[in-house]
């Protein structure tokens, strides 16, 4: 199992581009989260997907949307990237809300 | 909302030193959660604790849960240089609209010198 993948693993987009993060787990997850991790904040919950078919803010939603395709994948998406969102961006998987969460490697976004 | 707070934020440690990080959850919590972040690398689970004064051990590291479930503490004997990185607590919503979510505490972050 590859448990949660993560892509691209590296960006660096100009301000104004937008990009989509793609983000898929294996272990037949119920629940999948994007969060934002940025030094001395922790990580941030942007958005997440409690079950296939339903989404709901997180924390810092502001300037992301994001759609869970199906059970197994889970994208976030950047419509005019600004440079305040640079920043280490990681998917999440739990096999229900609230249980222990697997996370994907991370991918490193920068916006200049 | 919700709030959980870490301290401390750094610990730095000798080699062979204890260290001990502590969560404080401004809510009761159903159950908390421990999270490692190596340097680079990704955060990975390494415990839930659900009752009420629980106290678990994973070989020299030791996790409480508060008797009122309001605060947890993570205690790690003996530090090694494999245990650098940050250590976050992790606390589920109180429900209603905070159902489905963590809420994470900033971190402690960990250094160990040889």
């Amino acid at each position: 199992n590859a448990g949660v993948t993560q892509t691209p693993k590296f960006q660096v987009l100009k301000t104004g581009q937008s990009m989509t993060l793609q983000c898929a787990q294996d272990m037949n997850h119920n629940s999948m989260y994007w969060y934002r991790q940025d030094p001395g904040m922790g990580l941030r919950l942007i958005y997440y997907s409690a079950s296939e078919g339903t989404t709901d803010k997180g924390e810092v939603p502001n300037g992301y949307n994001v759609s869970r395709l199906n059970k197994r994948e889970f994208s976030l998406r950047l419509e005019s990237a600004a440079p305040s969102q640079t920043s280490v961006y990681f998917c999440a998987s739990s096999a229900r809300p609230e249980a222990e969460q697997y996370f994907g490697p991370g991918t490193r976004l920068t916006v200049t | 909302g919700q709030q959980v707070m870490q301290i401390p934020q750094y610990q730095h440690v000798q080699e062979g030193e204890d260290f001990t990080t502590y969560c404080n959850s401004s809510t009761t919590l159903s159950n908390i959660q421990w999270y490692k972040q190596r340097p680079g690398g990704h955060p990975v689970f390494l415990i839930q604790l659900v009752k009420s004064g629980e106290v678990k051990k994973q070989k020299r590291l030791t996790f409480q849960f508060g008797e009122a479930k309001k605060n947890s503490s993570l205690h790690i004997t003996a530090t090694q240089t494999t245990d650098v990185g940050t250590y976050f607590c992790a606390g589920p919503g109180a429900g209603g609209t905070s159902y489905g979510k963590l809420t994470f505490g900033q971190g402690t972050i960990l250094t160990v010198h040889p």
